[in-house]
């Protein structure tokens, strides 16, 4: 089946350091990409749309300079925190569809593992 | 605007007896309708999906769940809870409707918590 590789899976970082966390889709191509991040015990908030080729698409109150994020190919998403602070501390999972299934809003996203962030 | 709701925070069941994860849904037009499981540190694994026709819809290790319109219900149920079954589901909604967007929304989680 289809696999999502999420890397790294735990990172600790300095406060004001940058941190960039890569999602590939190891045996599809994945058009749209998507990135979560989940609190403690609470849901996943949709951070953004990643669009291969074209920029990708925040959720309101999600910052565009802090989390850039860069869909270069068809199988690599890439979020980057910026000027990381403690605050930003959660866990971030990527999910992919693959492209051309036809109706696509049936297709089920693979997720990834996840990475845990920690800002000290 | 979509939502989910799954109003128990946590699901406490004796192995080998029945459980049942609660959701409700709000969307524009019909429906596409999933379940995911979440482990500790892990990311979502999809148990199934509802997207038309029997509205009983049977999924992996045993978990089925039961699409009511009339209700707007979509609960997940399995007829004999394992030990291992003890994770965090998600119960998520789609539109059917592409003017609508192509966002997956989640509910809040259940923490199912199944006891030898």
């Amino acid at each position: 089946g289809a696999v999502v590789s999420q890397h790294p899976s735990w990172v600790i970082c300095k406060s004001g350091t940058s941190v960039k966390i890569e999602c590939r889709s190891l045996d599809f191509q994945a058009t749209t990409m998507f990135w979560y991040r989940q609190f403690p015990k609470q849901s996943l908030m949709l951070m953004a749309t990643s669009n291969e080729g074209s920029k990708a698409t925040y959720e309101q109150g999600v910052e565009k300079d802090k989390f850039l994020i860069n869909h270069a190919s068809l199988t690599l998403s890439t979020l980057t925190v910026t000027s990381a602070h403690p605050e930003d501390s959660s866990f971030y999972i990527c999910s992919a569809r693959e492209r051309d299934r036809g109706l696509s809003g049936a297709n089920v996203l693979t997720f990834g593992a996840g990475s845990r962030l920690t800002v000290l | 605007a979509q939502s989910v709701a799954q109003p128990e925070d946590q699901v406490n069941v004796a192995e080998g007896n029945p459980l049942t994860v609660k959701c409700t849904y709000s969307v524009s037009g019909n429906p596409y309708l999933f379940w995911y499981v979440q482990y500790p540190n892990r990311g979502l694994q999809f148990l199934l999906k509802y997207i038309t026709g029997d509205n009983l819809v049977k999924g992996s290790y045993g978990f089925e769940a039961e699409f009511n319109k009339s209700q707007t219900s979509f609960h997940l149920k399995k007829p004999s809870a394992l030990v291992s079954d003890s994770a965090l589901y998600f119960c998520a909604v789609r539109s059917f409707n592409p003017a609508a967007g192509n966002k997956l929304t989640f509910g809040g989680g259940t923490r199912v918590l199944v006891k030898p």
